[in-house]
């Protein structure tokens, strides 16, 4: 069992449509981070959410960290080719000395 | 300035063999973390460095080791190489080893074993 579960596993949409992915635990984050991974590339940091019921926004993305801080969501809004790529949430529960990442979306947005 | 540099890009090995490679921190940079990426396991820990001493490590066998320098750079080993060890395999660095800080990754080497 992962510590940290992403949904869908799996996105393919078309270019112009909104998408929603999560990052489930039943464990408690200080905060929580977001990657965004591309075709060979390293991850790289979009946000880190640390107040309970916090909203961040990035232009066309929205980041939630839910008020139990266990969970987090990311919006987009209007999808566009350049935002396909694997999306990955990641944190250190409790006293955790070192992150763990959750398995991943990968979103494929079409022309 | 300058990311986080990993060698080399891509490595294609033998079965029993033995693989080091290399990482460079971001300048300023002391906590080294590296990383298996795999389709099936996702982004698993191996171990982190700073100040030259190993301060965590996730579960992987003892063929999986590493070392990090007075510069900071970081090099890991895996001794008698599986085919099971095909991955992508992913150096960050961070300023210091609290596990909330931002990792800044390198773009991986990616080995793969025939």
């Amino acid at each position: 069992t992962q510590l940290l579960e992403q949904s869908p596993q799996f996105l393919s949409i078309q270019e112009g449509e909104n998408l929603t992915v999560y990052c489930n635990s039943s464990s408690v984050f200080s905060s929580l981070q977001w990657y965004r991974q591309e075709p060979g590339e390293g991850p790289v940091l979009l946000v880190t959410v640390v107040t309970g019921g916090e909203v961040k926004k990035l232009k066309r993305l929205t980041f939630q960290f839910g008020d139990a801080r266990k969970d987090s969501s990311l919006h987009i809004t209007a999808a566009q080719p350049g935002d396909t790529g694997l999306y990955l949430c990641a944190g250190a529960p409790g006293s955790a000395r070192q992150l763990t990442f959750g398995s991943g979306t990968q979103l494929t947005v079409l022309p | 300035k300058a990311g986080v540099t990993q060698t080399p890009r891509y490595l294609i090995k033998t079965r029993g063999q033995q693989v080091t490679l290399s990482c460079s921190p971001i300048s300023g940079h002391r906590s080294v973390s590296w990383y298996q990426q795999t389709p099936g396991q996702g982004l698993q820990f191996l171990f982190e460095y700073f100040s030259e001493t190993q301060r965590n490590k996730g579960n992987f066998p003892g063929r999986f080791s590493g070392r990090q320098f007075s510069n900071s750079r970081s090099e890991m080993n895996v001794s008698t190489l599986e085919l099971g060890d095909s991955a992508l395999y992913l150096c960050a660095s961070s300023l210091v080893p609290e596990g909330n800080q931002p990792q800044h990754f390198g773009d991986g080497t990616r080995l793969s074993i025939l």
